[in-house]
């Protein structure tokens, strides 16, 4: 089975920075594109940024542009998402999640990210 | 970027048919039958239960069926079980790489 687990999260003051990983097995990781995904506490999911499988694209939500770097190692088989400028408004859980065509087919459990001072 | 307008809440009884709806736009739901569902329950990862509007991944109940009408999406989960009762998420491909979610269905099982 799949596996995905996140990792880095914590407790961080509102302009501070972050990387999370997520580290992944039981696939060909380099074959697939990636995404994360976020969730605020009591709310719904909002799609953050994806990366392509070759490394060679990059996309984020406006939300995040310009704060946000996400990338990958395939010879780790481990996706990353480097947080800068935190708000409070990016306090939420983060899922990783495997893009497979145009949806995701499996996610991790998910690292939780808090922005307060 | 906005999200795609799903009802806050449906229910139904045990063995009865719901349908949650999903809103988007031209941009979105509109111009790609890419649409997926997502089922979540409390403090767990989403699960994969619908994508492209009506496809099932393996494993996922045929009771759980989806459709798409213009820039709307739907899901209809049949004979409804206690186990079904949860959140549920719809997601729409929105163009130059990038998706958009729901706000998000909380279905009760009376």
């Amino acid at each position: 089975e799949v596996q995905l687990v996140e990792s880095g999260g914590g407790l961080v003051q509102p302009g501070g920075s972050l990387r999370l990983s997520c580290a992944t097995s039981r696939f060909t990781f380099s074959s697939y594109a990636m995404s994360w995904v976020r969730q605020a506490p009591g709310k719904g999911l909002e799609w953050v940024s994806g990366i392509s499988s070759s490394v060679s694209s990059t996309y984020y939500a406006d939300s995040v542009k310009g704060r946000f770097t996400i990338s990958r190692d395939n010879s780790k088989n481990t996706l990353y998402l480097q947080m800068n400028s935190l708000r409070a408004e990016d306090t939420a859980v983060y899922y990783c999640a495997k893009s497979n065509n145009w949806h995701f087919d499996y996610w991790g459990q998910g690292t939780l990210v808090t922005v307060s001072s | 970027q906005s999200a795609l307008t799903q009802p806050a809440s449906v229910s139904g009884s045990p063995g009865q048919s719901i349908t949650i709806s999903c809103t988007g736009t031209s941009s979105d739901v509109g111009s790609y039958n890419l649409v997926s569902w997502y089922q979540q329950h409390p403090g767990t990862a989403p699960k994969l239960m619908i994508f492209e509007v009506s496809k099932r991944p393996s494993g996922v109940s045929n009771r759980f069926s989806g459709s798409k009408s213009g820039n709307t999406a739907s899901l209809t989960i049949s004979g409804l079980q206690a186990e079904d009762e949860t959140d549920y998420y719809c997601c729409s491909y929105a163009g130059t790489i990038t998706w958009v979610f729901g706000g998000g269905t909380k279905l009760t099982v009376l």
